[in-house]
């Protein structure tokens, strides 16, 4: 993905409920995707990777999905809780570089 | 464990003064380091990248400049900043190309260009 120059969407949720945050990505060579998190004012922090051999991982209360045939992956945040609230990125690698994705601000609502 | 060190963790500086941002990288060796930027509310841009010492690949023109002085420090800086270098600077690293290893991201530089 390019995220440079786009403003953020965003995703309202309530407390509780799941939360999906999609993304796209552009190059069919890319071989691993990963999922970052951001809270305002620090750095992305590394919540899930998947890998293109894969279509589907799950980890503590989050889930991500590939499909390589649309170039498509989400992230799933199960019951999700105030602390989830943040900027979510995902990046496709290819070679030695990160392509990131515009980003989505989630935000819960308690 | 490694750990990844930025500084200053926040920087305010006049239009044409010069900069510089360090970050070091603390248990890996041979690391792919990054340098990104972003702009408030936006993605990540990335700026350069270096695959070992004195090898730096430029991603956007612009008045930055990166060196590689050591295996685990990456430098940014620029000899005369603009009001639009203003935003987040990010240092990450990563493992060697074409390994699964995810980018670790230090905690940011907030620069400020007045």
């Amino acid at each position: 993905g390019e995220s440079v120059g786009l403003h953020l969407p965003t995703l309202s949720v309530q407390e509780g409920d799941n939360s999906i945050i999609n993304c796209a990505y552009s190059n069919s060579a890319s071989d691993y995707f990963i999922w970052y998190k951001q809270e305002s004012g620090k750095g992305p922090q590394f919540i899930i990777d998947i890998r293109s051999n894969m279509d589907k991982r799950q980890g503590q209360r989050v889930t991500v999905l590939l499909n390589k045939t649309v170039k498509h992956l989400s992230l799933q945040i199960a019951a999700t809780q105030p602390g989830d609230s943040a900027v979510y990125f995902c990046a496709d690698k290819t070679g030695n570089q990160f392509y990131f994705g515009t980003g989505t601000s989630l935000t819960v609502i308690p | 464990s490694q750990t990844i060190h930025q500084w200053p963790a926040t920087l305010v500086q006049p239009v044409g003064s010069p900069l510089s941002l360090e970050c070091t990288v603390e248990g890996t060796s041979n690391p792919n380091l990054y340098w990104y930027r972003q702009a408030a509310g936006r993605g990540l841009q990335l700026l350069f990248y270096s695959v070992g010492i004195g090898q730096i690949s430029s991603e956007v023109p612009q008045n930055l400049s990166a060196s590689r002085p050591q295996d685990r420090q990456f430098i940014l800086s620029s000899k005369k900043l603009l009001l639009s270098d203003s935003g987040f600077y990010l240092c990450a690293w990563s493992g060697l190309a074409g390994a699964h290893s995810e980018q670790f991201f230090g905690p940011g530089t907030r620069l400020t260009v007045l």
